[in-house]
């Protein structure tokens, strides 16, 4: 169980042009999800963190008119890339907060990630 | 600030070899230490994780003990298999923080030969 979903999984784009990453828990409902971002060779870094039926809570340094993040049902959450550029090109990563059995109790759900090139 | 540290990969072993991926970190106050792993095309996934001082966490023969005293959290495993290839990552959670805010160390690549 606690599987996350995200669609699609890769992306190409003329910059200038918005892109919309969906991130769905399949199988349980999440009030909370986040968003994070990876550039090669380095760590997860958090973007904001998605509650259903509410504003997103975004990270500082993270530009909100650029990263809308829309959080509407208990099962999906979108991010779209507003006027994407070429250093907007990354990883981009969901998770969903969920409790789980033991021995990992409350734990976040990962999706496989989505990758975005822009031209 | 909060931060974590990491061994770099690739690490290479062959089969049945004993693991160690080490991981240090930064934090103030008490934070839970984590370890992530992510297998080719898949998401990560939570493999084990400690709350406090002297914990161990463990699961599918992994196993990390919490120690403050040397701020680390060292990723164990006694015989690896070829299915344990994947890239591992160590975290901490600071309460006081948002839910979500894991800080991730940069993550270790684990390639089992047969």
């Amino acid at each position: 169980g606690a599987v996350v979903s995200q669609h699609p999984s890769w992306v190409i784009c003329k910059s200038g042009t918005s892109v919309k990453i969906e991130c769905r828990s399949l199988d349980f409902q999440a009030t909370t999800m986040f968003w994070y971002r990876q550039f090669p060779k380095q760590s997860l870094m958090l973007m904001a963190t998605s509650n259903e039926g509410s504003k997103a809570t975004y990270e500082q340094g993270v530009e909100k008119d650029k990263f809308l993040i829309n959080h509407a049902s208990l099962t999906l959450s979108t991010l779209t890339v507003t006027s994407a550029h070429p250093e907007d090109s990354s990883f981009y990563i969901c998770s969903a907060f969920y409790i789980a059995g033991a021995p990992l109790g409350e734990t976040q759900y990962f999706g496989p990630g989505t990758r975005l090139l822009v031209l | 600030g909060n931060s974590v540290t990491q061994m770099e990969g690739p690490v290479t072993l062959s089969e049945e070899a004993f693991l160690t991926i080490n991981c240090t970190y930064t934090a103030t106050g008490y934070p839970s230490l984590f370890w992530y792993v992510q297998y080719p095309g898949e998401g990560l996934q939570l493999l084990l994780k400690a709350t406090k001082a002297d914990d161990k966490g463990s699961n599918k023969g992994f196993e990390a003990t919490y120690r403050k005293e040397t701020t680390s959290f060292h990723l164990e495993k006694g015989s690896v298999q070829v299915s344990d290839s994947a890239v591992y990552f160590c975290a901490l959670l600071n309460y006081g923080g948002s839910q979500g805010n894991l800080i991730f160390g940069k993550g270790t690549k684990l390639s089992v030969k047969p």
